[in-house]
């Protein structure tokens, strides 16, 4: 079973709009969340890490997290056609001898439609 | 210069050859890792080493190997490419504590034909 779970889309929004971003986790020792855009044959750049419960705000972005409910969720706010790309969910989990990794979801695709 | 460089950018090579990709970084980091992307199955780990002398396998090691030069320097070899290791490879940095994410190189598109 995968450890991170995403929605692969499309997810189409309107210019303007709020776009809202899921993904869910099985691990409950995960501790840290990032979140990473990635453009068409381009490498992933982060974007948003959060690591404590309710919300974090960076510019039009927002990452919620929700430990007992083992979700975490990005919302672009003002979405933009430059916005336009794949959006990865990332946990970074203890893997043993004193180690964090991250695992990754495959993504989710967001269209912002001008 | 970027911090995580990956050469080289674009390969075609064919059937059988031995091919090294390239990965070096400028951040002092540590860990390093080798991802490859394919279309709808995202990123997944070969390989990832935390310090010069530790060498790991990932989820998909086979029909690879890597070697870690120096602190700086992390290669990618498939000793005999066959088509379905076509795909887009990235090398990443971390530094090591827990809310630390990933740099990632600029990527490798390899086509094996």
């Amino acid at each position: 079973q995968k450890e991170v779970e995403q929605n692969s889309g499309p997810l189409s929004v309107p210019e303007g709009a709020i776009a809202s971003l899921n993904c869910t986790y099985s691990d409950q020792g995960s501790q840290s969340f990032f979140w990473y855009r990635q453009y068409s044959g381009k490498s992933p750049e982060l974007i948003m890490f959060i690591y404590s419960n309710g919300d974090k705000e960076d510019g039009r972005f927002t990452a919620q997290l929700n430990k007992a409910s083992q979700y975490v969720s990005l919302l672009i706010r003002d979405s933009q056609p430059s916005d336009s790309a794949t959006y990865l969910c990332a946990r970074k989990g203890y893997s043993g001898a004193g180690s964090y990794q991250l695992t990754f979801g495959k993504g989710t695709k967001l269209s912002v439609i001008p | 210069d970027a911090d995580v460089t990956q050469t080289p950018r674009n390969r075609i090579t064919k059937t059988g050859k031995r091919i090294m990709l390239e990965c070096s970084q400028t951040k002092g980091h540590d860990r390093m890792y080798w991802y490859r992307q394919d279309p709808g199955l995202g990123l997944r780990l070969i390989y990832y080493s935390f310090d010069v002398k530790d060498i790991n396998k990932g989820e998909i090691s086979d029909g690879y190997s890597v070697s870690r030069q120096a602190q700086a320097k992390f290669s990618l070899s498939l000793e005999s490419a066959i088509p379905n290791q076509t795909a887009l490879y990235f090398c990443a940095t971390s530094d090591d504590w827990e809310g630390a994410g990933y740099t990632f190189g600029s990527g490798t598109r390899l086509t094996v034909v």
